[in-house]
């Protein structure tokens, strides 16, 4: 079956540490997305990319850094920059006009 | 800059009727209606492309003021498995598949 899978579905990161968060599609989507979620905020875009090796900054790219060397892979790495990364974050992807499909998150909290 | 959504929260009896406003600053290519229930992934809904053609849902409708850049979403005789927040997204009017922005959403509580 074609989807979004994102892992781990929880990830634990210390004080100072990067952390990557992987995101995978076998939709044959060219674009790709990654939003962060807190409560009441909504869904705030981090970075998203339209094809390969191309990537452009979204709303909140601070502390964040990612790469798409692949059509099916856009992993989302979690710098020790981000100064508070405890959030839910969203992987999505979308061909041409049609909707964004979304995976089912990781949880990332700071211990 | 975010969309903005309203109500904020919306609780109904089962069978009432809800509309969810979303607005922009900026000219609109489309809008894109999600649901999310607590801790799952947001669902597509709806999508409302500039010159009126729409996909979606068959029991939820949506209409698209392009002038007004605003949209709205109707949700008649509710049912509980409507409850969740609602997100509406909207995709400037630049071209290309750039970034979806999204509102803050709208909680719709429905009880029996």
């Amino acid at each position: 079956d074609g989807g979004i899978t994102q892992s781990p579905k929880y990830l634990f990161r210390k004080e100072g540490q990067n952390v990557t968060l992987s995101c995978e599609q076998n939709l044959n989507h060219d674009a790709m997305y990654w939003y962060r979620q807190d409560p009441g905020q909504g869904l705030r875009l981090i970075y998203y990319s339209q094809i390969v090796n191309d990537f452009q900054k979204g709303d909140i790219a601070e502390g964040y850094s990612v790469s798409r060397e692949k059509k099916e892979s856009f992993p989302l790495t979690v710098t020790s920059a981000q100064k508070n990364p405890t959030a839910f974050y969203l992987c999505a992807s979308r061909s041409g006009i049609a909707e964004a499909f979304f995976g089912q998150g990781t949880r990332l909290t700071v211990v | 800059q975010q969309p903005v959504q309203s109500p904020q929260a919306v609780i109904l009896r089962e069978g009432e009727d809800a509309v969810i406003n979303c607005s922009s600053s900026k000219a609109l290519y489309s809008v894109h209606w999600y649901r999310q229930k607590h801790g799952e992934a947001p669902v597509f809904l709806m999508i409302l492309l500039k010159g009126g053609e729409q996909k979606g849902h068959e029991k939820i409708s949506a209409s698209f003021n392009e002038k007004k850049q605003q949209s709205s979403l109707y949700l008649t005789a509710s049912q509980l498995s409507y409850s969740g927040t609602y997100f509406c997204g909207f995709r400037g009017s630049g071209g290309g598949a750039d970034g979806l922005t999204f509102g803050k959403g709208t909680h719709l509580i429905i009880q029996p």
